[in-house]
């Protein structure tokens, strides 16, 4: 079984400020690891994964994220915001096992990120 | 190239009826995966199929089914509709899981 705690409910910042938003996670098997984005009224986009190899994982939009197996973590970070990426993030796992590890995803509760002016 | 395609977007129901969702997933992928959105619950699992067969399934009532076509497009049917139904569904797919999972914007559906 898996499960996936996103530390902050809620995270403002000011733009161009650097932001983390704090995810960790538990299973009893190896994982692969993602961040997802969500605006109003749409569905999920890709931040970025981690599948292997180097813990520092760099996706779309400027974000980063490093994995931590000893902590069990998977935060993501970006070094300067803009207002556009006010929005809802979600950080997930899934087994990596092959079959049918793969196509459950995990998700946490959930951070809505606040970028003001 | 296209992306995942949900149909349709919004959908209201009566409670107690019956409602089929679509999902065409991106060509080529095999592998299709539906969650349940809502603001109490967030985004819970409730079924996954790779090549016409169920591969995974989450903690939901047997009212709850899906299906899968030989071109990997996809159905869920809930039947009997209850209040608690009403959420964002959304489909997700992949060439064949392991390499993360594209989602389409969600069918919005709304039980009165």
């Amino acid at each position: 079984a898996q499960s996936v705690t996103q530390l902050d409910s809620q995270v403002p910042v000011f733009e161009e400020a650097p932001v983390e938003l704090r995810c960790n996670y538990s299973s009893s098997v190896s994982v692969y690891l993602f961040w997802y984005v969500q605006y109003p009224n749409q569905g999920l986009q890709l931040l970025l994964k981690y599948l292997s190899g180097s813990t520092l994982v760099k996706g779309i939009n400027g974000f980063e994220a490093e994995f931590n197996k000893s902590q069990t973590s998977f935060h993501l970070r970006k070094p300067s915001v803009h207002i556009s990426d006010t929005a809802e993030y979600f950080c997930a796992v899934s087994g990596n096992a092959g079959g049918t590890s793969y196509g459950k995803l995990t998700f946490g509760q959930g951070t809505i990120l606040t970028v003001h002016p | 190239k296209a992306g995942v395609t949900q149909t349709p977007r919004y959908l209201i129901k009566t409670r107690g009826q019956q409602v089929t969702l679509s999902c065409s997933p991106i060509s080529g992928h095999r592998s299709v995966s539906w969650y349940q959105q809502t603001p109490g619950q967030g985004l819970q699992f409730l079924f996954e199929y790779f090549s016409e067969t169920q591969r995974n399934k989450g903690n939901f009532p047997g009212r709850f089914s899906g299906r899968q076509f030989s071109n990997s497009r996809s159905e869920m049917n809930v039947s009997t509709l209850e209040l608690g139904d009403s959420a964002l569904y959304l489909c997700a797919s992949s060439l064949a899981g392991e390499n993360g999972y594209t989602f389409g914007s969600g069918t919005r559906l709304t039980v009165v």
